[in-house]
């Protein structure tokens, strides 16, 4: 079956510190990757995603790259800000019907102190 | 932007009682799926439904569940008797024919 595997957290960080998030993956098929992230008390938000292998998402200054070679989807972001404290959950989806579900990893909690 | 609206936000209930927790898809989506997370652990699959009818579950959705689109708009989830183990937040998510999903804000499901 699938299966994702994030790093264990928590990660503390000072302010305009460089993150990296690390996630691989397994996969039967040729998923989709995502990274979501849930702020304290909040639902989950889609920070970005790629479908194919090479394939950079990016967004708010985040990126991850799909590595097929490696199985990983990686999180980095260069500056982090204290706002970008949150639980960064790695997660994917086969691409095979559209009713595929969507596996998460554990999640990497993430505090960013000033 | 069309969201996903879960209601209610927060809901508490007694053990042995039933819930039905309401989800709002975007409307012109075709597939619907249910999650859960329980406190501080990752989220897990509980159920898909695609043209009325569940596409494919996971062991945690056993006899106690049920999920139902009673109308156009509207996709429930029922647990017929609760149990304090079924605490935790119930997200809802649905998508169109591409792989991504639009999830909901979630229920924080409480049984004391």
């Amino acid at each position: 079956g699938n299966s994702v595997t994030q790093m264990e957290g928590p990660v503390t960080l000072s302010e305009e510190a460089f993150l990296t998030i690390n996630c691989t993956y397994t996969a039967t098929g040729y998923p989709s990757l995502f990274w979501y992230v849930q702020y304290p008390g909040e639902g989950l938000q889609l920070l970005l995603k790629a479908t194919k292998a090479d394939d950079k998402g990016s967004n708010k200054g985040f990126e991850a790259t799909y590595r097929k070679e490696t199985t990983s989807f990686h999180l980095e972001k260069g500056s982090v800000q204290v706002s970008d404290s949150a639980v960064y959950f790695c997660a994917l989806k086969e691409n095979s019907g559209g009713y595929q579900k969507v596996t998460f990893g554990t999640g990497t909690k993430l505090q960013v102190i000033p | 932007e069309p969201e996903v609206t879960q209601t209610p936000s927060h809901q508490v209930t007694q053990m042995g009682q039933e819930v039905i927790l309401r989800c709002v898809p975007i409307s012109n989506h075709l597939y619907f799926y249910w999650y859960r997370q329980i406190l501080g652990q990752k989220v897990e699959f509980l159920v898909s439904f695609y043209n009325n009818e569940i596409s494919e579950k996971s062991e945690i959705f056993d006899d106690q569940f049920s999920v139902e689109r009673p109308d156009g708009s509207n996709f429930t989830l029922k647990i017929r008797s609760t149990k304090l183990e079924d605490s935790a937040m119930y997200f809802c998510a649905s998508s169109p024919t591409t792989p991504t999903d639009d999830f909901g804000p979630g229920t924080r499901l409480t049984v004391t």
